[in-house]
C-alpha cells in the first residue's frame, strides 16, 4: 500500500524567507506526484504535478518541486514566500492507472508579514 | 477550465434524516470521481471511488449502506448520507478526474452538521 509522509506539521516563516516542505512516499513502482494547496476558506487547488520527464517541476505562484527517485521524495520549494502563501499544503501520490491518490497529513504554513 | 462544483455548500439536518450532496464537473467529463471526508486540521480521508455506470468502490471501514454513491452521468456524482447522526458531521469533498492526465480537480466541499 502507498503511504505519504509530510515531515513538517506546522511551519512558520517571515515574508521573503525561503520555503521547503518535505514529502516522502513509499511505493515500489512508478508514481504520479502532486502538491495541492488549500487557502483559508477555499477548496483544494493543484499547485503542481509530476508524471515523467524533468524531475524539477514548476507550478503556479512561484512554487517548484523536485522529484528525487532514489530518496522517494518530492519536496516543495519557494525561494521567497509571501503572506498570501499562508495555507495548508498537501502532498499526494497516485499509482498510474490506479486512480485514487494517497494524501499526506498536510503542512500548515503561516507566513508572518 | 477544470471546475468542479458541489451542492449544497453547507447543510444542517436533524439526526435520522438523509442528506444528498451533488458533485458536478462543469467543463469536462469524468468517468471517475472521488469522495473524501476532511476532519478539522487533518488530511483528506478517501471514502469511495465513484465510477460512471458502475458500483462505487468503498474504502475499508466505510459503510456502503450508510454512504450511498450514484454516478449517474459523466458529469455528476451524488453522495447520500442515510440516517445521518452527529458523528457524520464533517466536511465532505469530491474530486473529479480529468483524463488523460489523471489529474484530480476538487470541489469546494460541503459542510454537513447533524444535530
Amino acid at each position: 500500500a502507498q503511504s505519504v509522509s509530510q515531515h513538517n506539521h506546522h511551519v512558520i516563516l517571515s515574508e521573503a524567507a525561503s520555503l521547503e516542505l518535505g514529502c516522502n512516499y513509499s511505493y515500489g513502482g512508478t508514481v504520479n506526484l502532486f502538491w495541492y494547496v488549500q487557502y483559508p476558506g477555499q477548496h483544494l487547488q493543484l499547485l503542481l504535478k509530476y508524471f515523467s520527464g524533468d524531475p524539477l517541476v514548476k507550478g503556479i505562484k512561484g512554487f517548484e518541486a523536485e522529484f528525487i527517485k532514489s530518496k522517494f521524495s518530492f519536496n516543495l520549494r519557494k525561494p521567497s514566500v509571501q503572506w498570501s502563501d499562508t495555507a495548508e499544503y498537501f502532498c499526494a501520490v497516485t499509482a498510474p492507472n490506479a486512480g485514487k491518490s494517497t494524501f499526506g497529513d498536510g503542512t500548515t504554513l503561516t507566513v508572518k508579514p | 477550465g477544470a471546475v468542479v462544483s458541489q451542492h449544497p455548500s453547507w447543510v444542517i439536518c436533524k439526526s435520522g434524516t438523509s442528506v444528498k450532496i451533488e458533485c458536478r464537473s462543469l467543463d469536462f467529463q469524468a468517468t471517475t470521481m472521488f469522495w473524501y471526508r476532511q476532519f478539522p486540521k487533518q488530511s483528506l480521508m478517501l471514502m469511495a471511488t465513484s465510477n460512471e455506470g458502475s458500483k462505487a468502490t468503498y474504502e475499508q471501514g466505510v459503510e456502503k449502506d450508510k454512504f450511498l454513491i450514484n454516478h449517474a452521468s459523466l458529469t455528476l456524482s451524488t453522495l447520500t448520507v442515510t440516517s445521518a447522526h452527529p458523528e457524520d458531521s464533517s466536511f465532505y469533498i469530491c474530486s473529479a478526474v480529468q483524463a488523460p492526465t489523471d489529474t484530480q480537480y476538487f470541489g469546494p466541499g460541503t459542510r454537513l452538521t447533524v444535530l
